[in-house]
């Protein structure tokens, strides 16, 4: 069992919609990550929060807008996205901010499909 | 050169063979180096990190080489349930450069085990 927890696991949504992704652990862990991933392709970076602040954004189109409440919780808040946005959204986690431990753990993941 | 680069694959290998994997990496200042493992729709979780002495684990053994930027996955006595996709994992530089140290995953190699 993943200790880093997402929701919903699935998420259908219009072009108009706004909806949010959830992200919690209780890791006591620093520091909390987006990736993005396509089928058959491998997860890409789309932000990073070290110690509740946004450390990374890989460029990532604004209308995909993250937040960190507190050191356990990650949102990713999602407007007018695009068909194209459809994909499985994976929240990560890892004991030390800006990756300088390594390890991340993953949650299971949002599959998100855009109408 | 991509900043991680991985055998493409597929390999089909009968139970009880052994097999390799190559990544390369392009940034020579990168300084963690991991194998992440992912089952088909679920998400990635680490295999083994990979230090500069070369590490084992069982029947899997990983091998870094700074001066050629290389990291090796051998995995022995492969079983069925050693199916899955390899990440190759590098550290880097996020935008915006400094200590902001980013994962990259490579592209994935995708193993099947048949009996």
């Amino acid at each position: 069992d993943t200790e880093v927890t997402q929701t919903p696991k699935h998420l259908v949504m219009g072009m108009t919609n706004k909806k949010s992704l959830k992200c919690e652990q209780h890791m006591g862990h620093r520091a909390m990550y987006w990736y993005k991933q396509k089928a058959k392709k491998p997860p890409e970076l789309m932000f990073v929060y070290s110690y509740e602040k946004l450390s990374i954004n890989e460029s990532v189109p604004s209308r995909f807008s993250p937040e960190c409440p507190n050191s356990s919780l990650l949102n990713l808040h999602l407007h007018a996205l695009q068909p194209e946005d459809s994909a499985l959204y994976l929240c990560a986690s890892s004991q030390f901010g800006s990756g300088s431990t390594g390890e991340l753990f993953f949650g299971e993941g949002s599959r998100l499909t855009v109408l | 050169r991509k900043e991680v680069e991985q055998d493409p694959g597929p390999f089909n290998v009968p139970e009880g063979a052994t097999v390799a994997f190559n990544c390369t990496y392009s940034n020579s200042a990168s300084q963690s180096f991991f194998w992440y493992r992912q089952d088909c729709r679920k998400e990635p979780k680490l295999l083994m990190s990979v230090y500069s002495s070369g590490n084992e684990d069982g029947r899997f053994t990983a091998q870094l080489n700074r001066a050629s930027q290389y990291i090796s996955l051998l995995i022995r006595d492969s079983k069925l349930s050693d199916s899955a996709t390899y990440l190759c994992v590098v550290n880097g530089i996020g935008r915006g450069g400094g200590s902001n140290y980013k994962l990259t995953f490579g592209k994935g190699t995708l193993l099947t085990v048949n009996p």
